[in-house]
């Protein structure tokens, strides 16, 4: 069965400081990888997806990027974080080979900045 | 893009009661989800529907696609339905189908 992992579960960085979170899967291959922010209150926004290795798409123009440097692999950075960076960030994945594209989500980031 | 709305933003209930979720988008679909947020924060899966009916166990989906709605039901209720619940929907064409979340329906159960 698929399984998706973050780390790490919480996080506390003051403002100026660099981020990295990462996202992996597992039991799927060539999976659509997502990265979601939800901030105070209760929207999701999509931040990144990709479709495939090294193939990043935005949403939103930030302080944010995003990589996949292997193919269950996503990592969110920023090299210097801003107070407004604080929120849950969640990774998601879905399957690209049936068709049906149900969207799995990881146990989430919980980033504060100070 | 697409807009999703749902209603209502927050639903207190008593253990026991039934209840009725709403959500609404702006253009055809080809697919949406439902998921419950748990306290901890952890999105679940709650139905994959983007026509027709599905039941699991006390819940229960309904998308009516020409109408542009879904409903949720969550009969019987127990404090642990409590959290937030979110439909969300991709657009019809692109590979990477990434989905637009309405802003949730807070459910709390109360003992």
């Amino acid at each position: 069965s698929q399984t998706i992992h973050q780390w790490p579960a919480t996080l506390v960085q003051p403002v100026g400081s660099p981020l990295s979170l990462e996202c992996t899967v597992e039991g799927t291959s060539n999976p659509n990888l997502y990265w979601y922010r939800q901030a105070a209150g209760r929207g999701l926004q999509l931040l990144f997806y990709s479709v495939g290795i090294g193939q990043i798409s935005s949403e939103v123009p930030q302080n944010l990027s995003a990589s996949r440097p292997q193919d269950r692999q996503f990592i969110l950075s920023s090299k210097k974080l801003l107070l407004s960076d604080s929120g849950f960030y969640l990774c998601a994945w879905s399957d690209t080979g049936t068709g049906v594209y149900e969207q799995y989500f990881g146990p989430g980031t919980r980033l504060t900045v100070t | 893009g697409i807009q999703v709305e749902q209603s209502p933003p927050d639903l207190i209930l008593q253990e026991g009661a039934n209840s009725t979720l709403r959500c609404n988008f702006s253009d055809s679909v080809n697919n949406l989800q439902w998921f419950h947020q748990n306290p901890w924060g952890q999105l679940i899966n709650l139905f994959y529907i983007p026509s027709g009916t599905k039941q699991n166990g006390r819940l229960s989906a309904t998308t009516v696609a020409t109408e542009r709605y879904s409903l949720l039901y969550i009969s019987s209720s127990q404090t642990t339905d409590s959290g937030v619940y979110f439909c969300a929907v991709p657009p019809r064409r692109g590979s990477a189908r990434q989905l637009t979340f309405g802003s949730g329906t807070q459910l709390t159960v109360l003992p």
